[in-house]
């Protein structure tokens, strides 16, 4: 589809493990989004970027958490040392240089710690 | 510190009737505003926008009204459809290199009745 990607849909990982996050942008978007939803929370910003560079890293929680973008496209969110507080569904958005904050979601991750 | 407050948790409106959902924020370095809609299991879905330069925004059913002295927005969806039945998701962005970061409300539950 033409749409945001995110893999995988469904993660449950022990507490401590590590977890990667995927994220395939709609092609030809500069700018990617991550943000993530606890339980009957609203959305909440981790971090952005434009191209490869993330201008804005200011809601990530902790040094546990990281995130990398390659090639101005696929984007990886990674979680160390993951805590029962990470659990949440992870949303990424893309949106297409010059719509500023027009952003398109995938349908996200929802992680559970365990 | 919830910047952007969605104060109804919940709205029911009959079929046909408008919808009318509010957002307030408080921080006055928002400069663009966003509404989305989320089904269960979806990302969120981009409805309609509006500048702070503006203060109003028609796009079919939906209408956006801003009054930046009293730092609220609203949603008006008329006529109201069961299809609209969804979460509703108010957004702002402040201007600057840190547009991308869009602070959401918490959220409103629209159930629209036949």
């Amino acid at each position: 589809g033409a749409g945001v990607s995110q893999s995988p849909s469904n993660k449950v990982t022990e507490k401590g493990k590590d977890v990667e996050l995927r994220c395939d942008p709609i092609s030809g978007h500069t700018a990617l989004y991550w943000y993530r939803q606890s339980l009957g929370q609203g959305l909440e910003f981790l971090i952005y970027f434009q191209g490869n560079s993330a201008p804005d890293k200011s809601g990530l929680p902790s040094d546990r958490f990281s995130a990398e973008r390659t090639g101005g496209s696929v984007s990886t969110l990674t979680i160390q040392r993951t805590q029962q507080e990470d659990s949440a569904v992870y949303l990424c958005a893309s949106s297409p240089q010059g719509r500023r904050t027009e952003a398109f979601f995938g349908q996200g991750t929802r992680l559970t710690v365990v | 510190d919830q910047q952007v407050k969605q104060n109804s948790p919940s709205l029911s409106v009959q079929e046909g009737r408008i919808s009318i959902l509010n957002c307030d924020y408080t921080n006055s370095m928002f400069d663009y505003f966003l509404w989305y809609k989320k089904y269960p299991a979806e990302g969120p879905t981009f409805l309609i926008s509006i500048s702070s330069i503006k203060d109003k925004n028609e796009d079919g059913r939906f209408t956006v009204f801003l009054n930046k002295s009293a730092k609220h927005l609203s949603l008006h969806i008329v006529p109201s459809q069961p299809g609209d039945s969804a979460v509703y998701f108010c957004a702002a962005s402040p201007g600057g290199t840190s547009y991308g970061k869009l602070t959401f409300g918490q959220g409103t539950i629209l159930t629209v009745h036949p």
